[in-house]
C-alpha cells in the first residue's frame, strides 16, 4: 500500500511563532499533494494544492503568505504556518497522490497533525 | 447546491445490521468516487474506489454507483461497533484531479 508520513503528530507552540509540518510519502513518489484543514466536527477543508516543483495553487480565503507550501521533491512537501495565532488551532492533513501509479487517482492520507497554539 | 452531498447523521444501526450510506454529486461527468473512512481525531482512510456502473463488493463491504441518478452508496454488512466513524464520499469531477469530499456522514453501531 501507499503510505504517508507526517511530523510532528502534534505540536504546542506560543502565538506569533511560527510552525513547519512535514508530509512524506514513503513508498511512491508522489507528483500532488494536498494539504487539509480539519475543525473540531467539520468536515476536511482543502487548503492547498502543490506539484513537486511548482508553487502551489491555495483554495479561496487560504492566505498564502500565511501558510507557505514547499514541494522540494517527490517525496515531501512542507507547511509552514507563520505568525500562529490561536485560531489556526486546528488538525492539518496532509495527502498525495500520483496519477501515473493508480488510475483512479485516489488520495493517500498522513495520520495528520494537531496544532495548538496557545 | 454542494458538490457533493451527504446526510451528516448520526445514522445508527444495531450490531449486525446492514448500514447504508448515501451520496449524491453534482458534476454529472465525474468519473472516479470513494468512500473514506475516519475515526475521531484520525486522518482519513480509504476504504472503497469504484468508477463503473453497479456494485463493488469488497468483503463486508459494497459500493454501489448510478451515474443516471448521479448517486452513490456504501453498505456495510454485518455491522460491527469499530464501524463506528464517519464517513466522507470523494468524486473527482470531469477532467479534475483534485478530489471533492462531501462533509461526512456519523455512523453509530450498537452494540
Amino acid at each position: 500500500g501507499a503510505v504517508v508520513s507526517q511530523h510532528p503528530s502534534w505540536v504546542i507552540c506560543k502565538s506569533g511563532t511560527s510552525v513547519k509540518i512535514e508530509c512524506r510519502s514513503l513508498d511512491f513518489q508522489a507528483t500532488t499533494m494536498f494539504w487539509y484543514r480539519q475543525f473540531p466536527k467539520q468536515s476536511l477543508m482543502l487548503m492547498a494544492t502543490s506539484n513537486e516543483g511548482s508553487k502551489a495553487t491555495y483554495e479561496q480565503g487560504v492566505e498564502k503568505d500565511k501558510f507557505l507550501i514547499n514541494h522540494a521533491s517527490l517525496t515531501l512537501s512542507t507547511l509552514t504556518v507563520t505568525s500562529a495565532h490561536p485560531e489556526d488551532s486546528s488538525f492539518y492533513i496532509c495527502s498525495a497522490s500520483s496519477p501515473g501509479r493508480n488510475r483512479n487517482n485516489e488520495q493517500f492520507f498522513g495520520p495528520g497533525t494537531r496544532l495548538t497554539v496557545l | 447546491q454542494k458538490e457533493v452531498e451527504q446526510n451528516s447523521g448520526p445514522l445508527s444501526v444495531p450490531e449486525g445490521a446492514i448500514a447504508s450510506l448515501n451520496c449524491t454529486y453534482s458534476d454529472r461527468g465525474s468519473q472516479s468516487f470513494f468512500w473514506y473512512r475516519q475515526y475521531s481525531g484520525k486522518s482519513p482512510e480509504l476504504i472503497m474506489f469504484i468508477y463503473s456502473n453497479g456494485d463493488k463488493e469488497d468483503g463486508r463491504f459494497t459500493a454501489q454507483l448510478n451515474k443516471a441518478s448521479q448517486y452513490v452508496s456504501l453498505l456495510i454488512r454485518d455491522s460491527q461497533p469499530s464501524d463506528s466513524a464517519t464517513y466522507l464520499c470523494a468524486v473527482i469531477p470531469t477532467g479534475g484531479f483534485k478530489t471533492i469530499f462531501g462533509a461526512g456522514t456519523r455512523l453509530f453501531v450498537k452494540a
